[in-house]
């Protein structure tokens, strides 16, 4: 089982509409996570951070489930500029590594 | 000017040739990374370097080496480049003393690197 696991998606949405995106970590020992943005052929960036039961910044909302090992991304009201791939990433206990999944491609549309 | 500077942004090889990727950062970061991005595969772990002395591979070394001639400087090398190695290559940053527990990375702009 990979460490960071996403759904690739892509996920064709309408401006406007809710989207929620899911990521599955494998290491119970990690304690903070991050959601990172991606434009094409461009670096990631970071976008939220997550380390108790969520963030929300806005629009992102972010929320982290121990239990079922998964963290996800709320994005509401779906701007055509929120195209783009977001990368779910873990902290592998503390050891200063960042895993990344292999990232969910958002497209919406007019 | 860029917190993370990677050099060069694009660069076409021949098999075989040894080249070298450079990472400057002004950032004041303790740890630097290598990734390399393929499609469908996501960001891959080549080398990390906790410090100037601290250098330690990730999952995909093999290949590759590693410079970190100074806390600002870490660069990626490969031995004799073969088709395969064609990707993105991202160096990234971080502070392990940052504030809270926020320690995420900062990215370079990234070097496309192709091997014919």
């Amino acid at each position: 089982r990979k460490e960071v696991e996403q759904d690739p998606g892509p996920f064709n949405v309408p401006e406007g509409a809710t989207v929620a995106f899911n990521c599955t970590y494998s290491n119970s020992a990690s304690q903070s996570f991050f959601w990172y943005r991606q434009d094409c052929r461009k670096e990631p960036k970071l976008l939220m951070s997550v380390y108790s039961s969520g963030n929300e910044d806005g629009r992102f909302t972010a929320q982290l489930n121990r239990a079922s090992q998964y963290i996800s991304l709320l994005i509401r009201d779906s701007k055509l500029s929120d195209s783009a791939t977001y990368l779910c990433v873990s902290p592998p206990g503390n050891t200063g590594k960042l895993i990344f999944g292999q990232g969910t491609t958002l497209q919406v549309k007019p | 000017d860029a917190d993370v500077t990677q050099t060069p942004r694009n660069r076409i090889t021949k098999t075989g040739k040894r080249i070298m990727l450079e990472c400057s950062q002004t950032k004041g970061h303790d740890r630097m990374y290598w990734y390399r991005q393929d499609p469908g595969l996501g960001l891959r772990l080549i080398y990390y370097s906790f410090d100037v002395k601290d250098i330690n591979k990730g999952e995909i070394s093999d290949g590759y080496s590693v410079s970190r001639q100074a806390q600002a400087k870490f660069s990626l090398s490969l031995e004799s480049a073969i088709p395969n190695q064609t990707a993105l290559y991202f160096c990234a940053t971080s502070d392990s003393k940052g504030r809270g527990r926020a320690y995420g990375y900062t990215f370079g702009s990234g070097t496309r690197l192709t091997v014919v």
